[in-house]
């Protein structure tokens, strides 16, 4: 199957500062990319959609400023979230879908645990 | 809106014994369904899904799910429960294009030896 890569598979970081997260299509081109979080004990939760060349689509709720994403390439997306806080902490999962015969499924990264503190 | 829930926060079986691990969606439309599994420090992979095909739907790993829209049901059974499939295991519907996804909580299957 296609292979999506998340980097990294967790962080530590202080207060305040900002942290990027990877999301690469490795052996396929993704015109769309979802970003997910989810909570201890609760579900995914869907965040933003992303095309390829165009800006993201945010869920309500989610602010777009303080979750940066670029998908600068068919191959790569990037979440970024800025002046983190502990709240933020989290585990944060990307999805990519393909052209043609890769677009009936969504293949996962690993996900990115993130804490802050 | 699609909404998905599952029935069991956890299930704990032997090994060698069937899994059953319950879904019951909501929506307002034919859905599309799936089951994804999640291993620890892993990605997610989909075991199977349903797309207005047969109701009966065969995954990998001996895995299959039954869609039952009078029951508003896609249950996801297995006959003999493996040690590898101690997993974690997510029931999703997806919107009307098919891609973006409406997740369960999650169940955590647990198999004895």
């Amino acid at each position: 199957g296609a292979v999506v890569s998340q980097h990294p598979s967790w962080v530590i970081c202080k207060s305040g500062t900002s942290v990027k997260i990877e999301c690469r299509s490795l052996d396929f081109q993704a015109t769309t990319m979802f970003w997910y979080r989810q909570f201890p004990k609760q579900s995914l939760m869907l965040m933003a959609t992303s095309n390829e060349g165009s800006k993201a689509t945010y869920e309500q709720g989610v602010e777009k400023d303080k979750f940066l994403i670029n998908h600068a390439s068919l191959t790569l997306s990037t979440l970024t979230v800025t002046s983190a806080h502990p709240e933020d902490s989290s585990f944060y999962i990307c999805s990519a879908v393909g052209t043609g015969t890769m677009n009936t499924e969504a293949f996962f990264g690993q996900g990115t645990r993130l804490t802050v503190v | 809106a699609q909404s998905v829930t599952q029935l069991d926060s956890h299930v704990s079986v032997s090994e060698g014994t069937p899994v059953l691990l319950r879904c019951n969606y909501s929506s307002s439309y034919s859905p599309s369904l799936f089951w994804y599994v999640q291993h620890p420090n892993k990605g997610l992979q989909l075991l199977l899904k349903y797309t207005s095909a047969a109701t009966l739907v065969k995954g990998i790993n001996g895995f299959e799910a039954e869609f039952k829209k009078s029951e508003t049901s896609f249950h996801l059974t297995k006959p003999s429960a493996h040690m590898s499939d101690a997993a974690e295991y997510f029931c999703v519907v997806s919107d009307l294009n098919g891609n973006k996804l409406v997740f369960g909580a999650g169940t955590i299957l647990r198999v004895k030896s």
